[in-house]
């Protein structure tokens, strides 16, 4: 069971607006950046949100994020068929000696 | 350019271990945290540890205190990942990801390609 916890699956057609949610507590999320990573599958994780708001470089604005108390949210507006993903929250928690927890991961798949 | 180039699958037996190695280029090797992330087939992340390349320290989740050896050689710009006592649900993809710090202030910014452990008899 993840420290976080995100929807296993969601999905949307092409240019709709679609938002994942995480929720966590005030050890992680609470307390803690939240960050987002993209995962296709067979290939490594990837960047994709940081400090709860903040699109890398190269990342297209269509991805977007934010962070409220104990939960987080990630929206992809106009969404496309190369965002077919998973994707993952993560924060750092301060219990147990600190760690980093992961959410569950969400399967997104474009409709 | 950035590059964390893992060694390659490996396949040990119950009881055994195995030794995954992560080789950084294109960025100073001692200027960043490498952290431990494990993936099961068809399964989550779960992050294991970081070690400081700078100064060798470490730290991991209790729960793989015991169950890894990680260790670094500056020289060749590597990190190692040891696993120990393999058990069937060790079976994973073990990914490096390099940190400015140990945690919290700011993200994994780049991940290695994942190397496959598989646990078999």
């Amino acid at each position: 069971q993840s420290a976080l916890t995100q929807p296993p699956s969601a999905s949307g057609t092409p240019g709709q607006r679609v938002t994942i949610s995480c929720s966590g507590s005030r050890y992680n999320i609470g307390n803690n950046y939240v960050d987002w990573y993209q995962q296709f599958p067979g290939t490594a994780p990837k960047l994709l949100i940081y400090n709860n708001d903040r699109r890398p470089s190269g990342v297209p604005d269509r991805f977007s994020a934010s962070k409220s108390g104990t939960s987080a949210s990630l929206v992809i507006s106009g969404l496309q068929s190369e965002d077919e993903a998973d994707y993952y929250c993560s924060a750092w928690d301060d219990s147990l000696n600190g760690q980093e927890v992961f959410g569950g991961g969400t399967k997104l798949t474009v409709l | 350019q950035v590059q964390l180039v893992q060694s390659g699958a490996e396949v040990g037996e119950p009881g055994a271990s195995v030794t995954v190695s992560c080789k950084a280029s294109g960025f100073p090797f001692t200027g960043y945290y490498i952290h431990w992330v494990r993936q099961a087939p068809g399964q989550g992340l779960e992050w294991m540890g970081w070690i400081n390349p700078n100064t060798g320290g470490k730290n991991f989740a209790q729960r793989f205190h015991g169950k890894v050896t990680v260790t670094r050689d500056t020289s060749i710009s590597t990190a190692y990942l040891e696993l120990h006592r393999l058990t069937f649900d060790d079976t994973a993809f073990y990914y490096c990801a390099r940190r400015r710090s140990y945690g919290g202030a700011d993200p994994f910014d780049f991940w290695g390609p994942g190397t496959l452990v598989t646990v078999s008899s």
